[in-house]
């Protein structure tokens, strides 16, 4: 079975600043790794994705997420955030066995402050 | 294009009600899921749809819930005798391979058990 860990429920951050949500997953098997996000009252939209080759992944919006298979993460960046940012965050893990099952953490809210 | 869409947005429903809930995904997309949100969490999977088959059903909850897809394009998830546990925002993604690996997710409904 697979399980996929947002440590941090929320996260505060000045604009401009940079940040890091963390994922950590848990996994007997390969996995493909995501990340989305969720604006208000919109669907959820792709950020990125590793599914195989270089472990340093760029996304939209000017997010990036590194694959650390020694120590099961997926960590989310930004070097400097807009206030266009706040939303919330998930990480998902798909198993390499699976062609469409997704796993999914609780999610992070990243707050920007002015 | 037009992207994903649900309908309605917002059900409030009083406990033992019927609900209907519906998805439009994008156009030629042959692979349509639907999952549950609670409040606090990431979504959980329901249901998976490869045009008008039901491959895999295996989140349902309980036999109170039942999702069709007729004609391999709209999908309705429906909620028998509803309880206040279903309260949850119910999404529908849908893709355009089968399986897929980016998953294109409506804005989902909020359903309210009171």
């Amino acid at each position: 079975a697979q399980s996929v860990t947002q440590l941090d429920s929320q996260v505060p951050v000045f604009e401009e600043a940079p940040v890091e949500l963390r994922c950590n997953y848990s996994s007997s098997v390969s996995v493909y790794l995501f990340w989305y996000v969720q604006y208000p009252n919109q669907g959820l939209q792709l950020l990125l994705k590793y599914l195989s080759g270089s472990t340093l992944v760029k996304g939209i919006n000017g997010f990036e997420a590194e694959f650390n298979k020694s120590q099961t993460s997926f960590h989310l960046r930004k070097p400097s955030v807009h206030i266009s940012d706040t939303a919330e965050y998930f990480c998902a893990v798909r198993p390499a066995d699976s062609n469409y099952q997704l796993i999914w953490g609780a999610g992070t809210k990243l707050i920007i402050k002015p | 294009g037009a992207g994903v869409s649900q309908s309605p947005r917002y059900k409030v429903a009083k406990r033992g009600q019927d609900v209907a809930l519906r998805c439009d995904p994008i156009s030629g997309h042959v692979s349509l899921f639907w999952y549950q949100q609670a409040l606090g969490q990431g979504p959980e999977f329901l249901t998976y749809f490869q045009n008008e088959a039901q491959l895999d059903k295996s989140g349902l909850p309980s036999d109170r819930f039942f999702a069709e897809r007729p004609e391999g394009s709209v999908s309705t998830l429906k909620i028998q005798r509803t309880q206040q546990e279903d309260s949850a925002v119910y999404l529908c993604a849908s893709s355009s391979m089968s399986g897929g690996e980016t998953q294109y997710f409506g804005p989902g409904t909020r359903l309210l058990v009171l």
